[in-house]
C-alpha cells in the first residue's frame, strides 16, 4: 500500500525556513521520484521539485532555485524540502507526490499518489 | 514557465458532456506527449484522472476521457454526475527537467 506521509503544519515569521517531511514506503523511497507541490490560498497548484532515487540532480521550477533543498534520507525512508527566506507569499498547502516510475521518462513527469499536504503560514 | 491557460470555469448538467481547454506552448504541451490531469475535490488533495494525454489509471471512469492537438489538450467529462463537481488542473511536461500546470478549472453540475 502506498503511504505518503506528511509533517505537520508550520508556522513561520517572514525571513525563515521551513523544513517539511514526506515518509514513504520502502518500496516507494527506492523505485519512486517525490514532487514536492504547493498551492496558496484559493489558488491553482505549483509545481516545485523533483528528486530521483537514482541519484540523478534534484530538479527545480526556476522560481524556487536556490532557495529550496530537497533531500532523501534512507534510514527513515523520507523525503525533506527545506524552503528558506519565506515570505507571506509562501503560505501554502505543500503536498508531496510521488511519480509512477524513475526508470522511465515518462513516468516520472506525473503523480499517481499524492500526501495529504503540509499548511505552512508565513506570518509576522 | 508562463502556466497553462485553462477556463477559469466550466458548468454543465447532470447527464451533459463538458470539455475543458488547457493551452500551452510549443515548448511545453505542443512538443511533449506528457499531459496529466488532476481533480481536486475542495479541501482534499488532487487525483490523478489521466496521464500521457489520453490514459486512464486504473479505477478512473471512463466518462473521462482526454486527447491533444497543437498546443492545446482537452479533458472531456461524459455523463455528468453531481459528484464530478470539483477543480481539475492539466500539467504538462515543459523540458528541462521541469512541470507546468494550468491555473485550474471548476466546474460546476448544476
Amino acid at each position: 500500500q502506498v503511504q505518503l506521509v506528511q509533517s505537520g503544519a508550520e508556522v513561520k515569521k517572514p525571513g525563515a525556513s521551513v523544513n517539511l517531511s514526506c515518509k514513504t514506503s520502502e518500496d516507494t523511497f527506492t523505485k519512486n521520484c517525490i514532487h514536492w507541490l504547493r498551492q496558496a490560498p484559493g489558488q491553482g497548484l505549483e509545481w516545485m521539485a523533483i528528486i530521483d532515487p537514482s541519484g540523478r540532480p534534484t530538479n527545480f521550477a526556476q522560481k524556487f532555485q536556490g532557495r529550496a533543498t530537497v533531500t532523501r534520507e534512507a534510514s527513515t525512508r523520507t523525503v525533506f524540502m527545506e524552503l528558506s527566506s519565506l515570505t507571506s507569499q509562501d503560505t501554502a498547502i505543500y503536498y508531496c507526490a510521488r511519480a509512477p516510475s524513475h526508470s522511465t521518462s515518462s513516468g516520472r513527469w506525473y503523480f499517481d499518489f499524492w500526501g495529504p499536504g503540509t499548511l505552512v503560514t508565513v506570518s509576522s | 514557465q508562463s502556466a497553462l491557460t485553462q477556463p477559469a470555469s466550466v458548468s454543465g448538467s447532470p447527464g451533459q458532456s463538458i470539455t475543458i481547454s488547457c493551452t500551452g506552448t510549443s515548448s511545453d504541451l505542443g512538443t511533449f506527449n506528457l499531459v496529466s490531469w488532476y481533480q481536486q475535490h475542495p479541501g482534499k488533495a488532487p487525483k490523478l484522472i489521466i496521464y500521457e494525454v489520453r490514459k486512464r489509471p486504473s479505477g478512473v471512469s471512463d466518462r473521462f476521457s482526454a486527447s491533444k492537438s497543437g498546443n492545446t489538450a482537452s479533458l472531456t467529462i461524459s455523463g455528468l454526475q453531481t459528484e464530478d463537481e470539483a477543480d481539475y488542473y492539466c500539467c504538462s511536461y515543459a523540458g528541462s527537467n521541469t512541470l507546468v500546470f494550468g491555473g485550474g478549472t471548476r466546474l460546476s453540475v448544476l
